[in-house]
C-alpha cells in the first residue's frame, strides 16, 4: 500500500528540548515536502526536496532543519523548539512533476510547552 | 504573488442540500488546481485536480470542480451533500514543475440532519 508514513503522531516536549519527527514513503517519490498547518492559515510549506541531497526552503523555515540522505526518508528536526512551533505538520510527496498529487502523511501534533 | 482565497470558514448545510464551496487563485502561470479534504485526526484526500482540457472536473465521493479562467475561480460543488461530507476542505494551486502547492485557509463544512 502506497504510504506517507510520520512519527510520532503525537508530542508535547518542551522549550529547547530538540526533536525529530521522521517522514518516510514507499512510493520512490523524488519530491517530498514538509508543511505546517494552523487554524485560519492552512498549510503553510517550511521545506521541500526535489531529491536525494537536495532541499530548499519554503516559506516558513525558521526554527527548522531537514536533510535528506536517502530517497524515502525526509526528517523534520527542530534543534531548539519553541511555543510558536506548536502546531499540526504534514509530510508529502510525489512524483518529479505536479502533475502527479500530493500523498500526505496522517500529521504529527506538536505541543512545545 | 501566488495566492489562493477561500472566503468562507464555516458553511453549514442540510443533509441531502447541494453544496459549493469557493475557491478564487491569484497565480502568475498557468495554474494547476486541486481540492483536498481533511477529516478531524486525518490527512489530506486528494478530491480531485484540474490540469487543462475540460473544465468540469469530477472527483471521488461524488463531487465535481469547475474551473473558470476569466473569473481565477476553481469551485467545488456536490449535488446532494451527506453527513459524511463534514470536514475541512482546502483549495490548493501548484506549477506543473516545481511541486510546491499554496493552499488556501480551509473551508470548515458542517451537515446538518
Amino acid at each position: 500500500e502506497a504510504q506517507v508514513t510520520q512519527n510520532p503522531r503525537y508530542l508535547i516536549t518542551v522549550t529547547g528540548k530538540k526533536l525529530t519527527v521522521t517522514c518516510s514513503q514507499n512510493m520512490n517519490h523524488e519530491y517530498m515536502s514538509w508543511y505546517r498547518q494552523d487554524p485560519g492559515l492552512g498549510l503553510r510549506q517550511i521545506y521541500y526536496s526535489m531529491n536525494v541531497e537536495v532541499t530548499d526552503k519554503g516559506d516558513v523555515p525558521e526554527g527548522y532543519k531537514v536533510s535528506r540522505k536517502e530517497k524515502r526518508n525526509f526528517p523534520l528536526i527542530l534543534e531548539s523548539p519553541s511555543p510558536n512551533q506548536t502546531s499540526l505538520y504534514f509530510c508529502a510527496s510525489s512524483p518529479r512533476q505536479t502533475s502527479q498529487p500530493q500523498h500526505f502523511g496522517d500529521g504529527t501534533r506538536l505541543s512545545i510547552l | 504573488a501566488q495566492s489562493v482565497t477561500q472566503p468562507d470558514i464555516h458553511i453549514t448545510v442540510s443533509e441531502g442540500a447541494s453544496l459549493e464551496l469557493r475557491c478564487n487563485y491569484s497565480y502568475g502561470a498557468t495554474p494547476y488546481l486541486f481540492w483536498y479534504v481533511q477529516s478531524p485526526g486525518q490527512g489530506l484526500q486528494l478530491l480531485l485536480k484540474y490540469f487543462s482540457g475540460d473544465t468540469l472536473v469530477q472527483g471521488i465521493k461524488g463531487f465535481e470542480a469547475e474551473f473558470k479562467r476569466s473569473q481565477s475561480s476553481f469551485n467545488l460543488r456536490k449535488p446532494s451533500v451527506h453527513w459524511s461530507d463534514a470536514a475541512e476542505y482546502f483549495c490548493a494551486v501548484g506549477a506543473l514543475y516545481g511541486n510546491k502547492l499554496v493552499f488556501g485557509a480551509g473551508t470548515i463544512l458542517r451537515v446538518k440532519s
